[in-house]
């Protein structure tokens, strides 16, 4: 089983809709991580929490300690929101990091 | 900033040759970190540098596979020799203080890689 687990693995919407990837670890952990990644491929940071809510534009992501599960929402989604959304998580003290397999959001005009 | 920095984009090469890819992380990062991605696999952690100085190698697949640090600004990671389960595209990161797992990275626009 992989310690990070994210849904769903694709996701096709509408313009316009409430969107929520899930992410679920299995090990402890010091920080999770959001990353785009764009269709050209370029990664970039979004969100990093330990605990807590953050919030940023549209996007609103969320982590809770105790049911080792994070969700990533973005609200009035846009078709530049398409792109693979990653989570990784900062694993305990030795913070090596280790990332889930993305979710592949497609949002449609 | 100009951001990460990697070279090559795009590399493609025949196997058994020597690959050497390289980054220059932003200026005053201590830390540095190279990735690989592939369509199997996802996001994989090569190895990571703290101040020029190699933590964890963990994640280096095998002896064919080496990453230097000589110093603050310039990275490479070297394959040698080269076989076609290495294609892939190599991410190079940088990241500020404590810990590179506790701050933001700060993704290269990444090397694609082919052998041939």
């Amino acid at each position: 089983k992989n310690e990070v687990e994210q849904s769903p693995q694709n996701l096709t919407a509408q313009e316009g809709e409430f969107i929520t990837i899930n992410c679920s670890y299995s090990v402890g952990i010091s920080a999770l991580h959001w990353l785009q990644q764009h269709p050209g491929g370029g990664i970039v940071s979004l969100f990093m929490l330990s605990s807590g809510k953050k919030k940023h534009g549209r996007l609103i992501a969320t982590i809770n300690i105790q049911e080792k599960h994070s969700s990533l929402h973005i609200t009035a989604s846009h078709p530049r929101d398409s792109a693979v959304y990653i989570c990784a998580v900062s694993k305990g003290k030795d913070d090596k990091i280790i990332f889930g397999k993305g979710t592949r959001l497609h949002i449609l005009p | 900033d100009a951001g990460v920095i990697q070279s090559p984009r795009h590399e493609v090469t025949e196997m058994g040759q020597e690959v050497t890819l390289r980054c220059k992380p932003i200026s005053g990062h201590d830390y540095l970190f190279w990735y690989r991605q592939t369509m199997m696999r996802g996001l994989e952690l090569l190895i990571y540098f703290n101040n020029n100085v190699p933590i964890d190698d963990s994640g280096m697949p095998e002896d064919r596979f080496s990453a230097k640090m000589p110093n603050a600004s310039f990275s490479t990671l070297k394959i040698q020799p080269s076989e076609p389960r290495d294609s892939a595209v190599y991410f190079c990161a940088s990241s500020l203080l404590s810990s590179g797992g506790r701050e933001t990275q700060y993704f290269g626009p990444g090397t694609r890689l082919l052998v041939l």
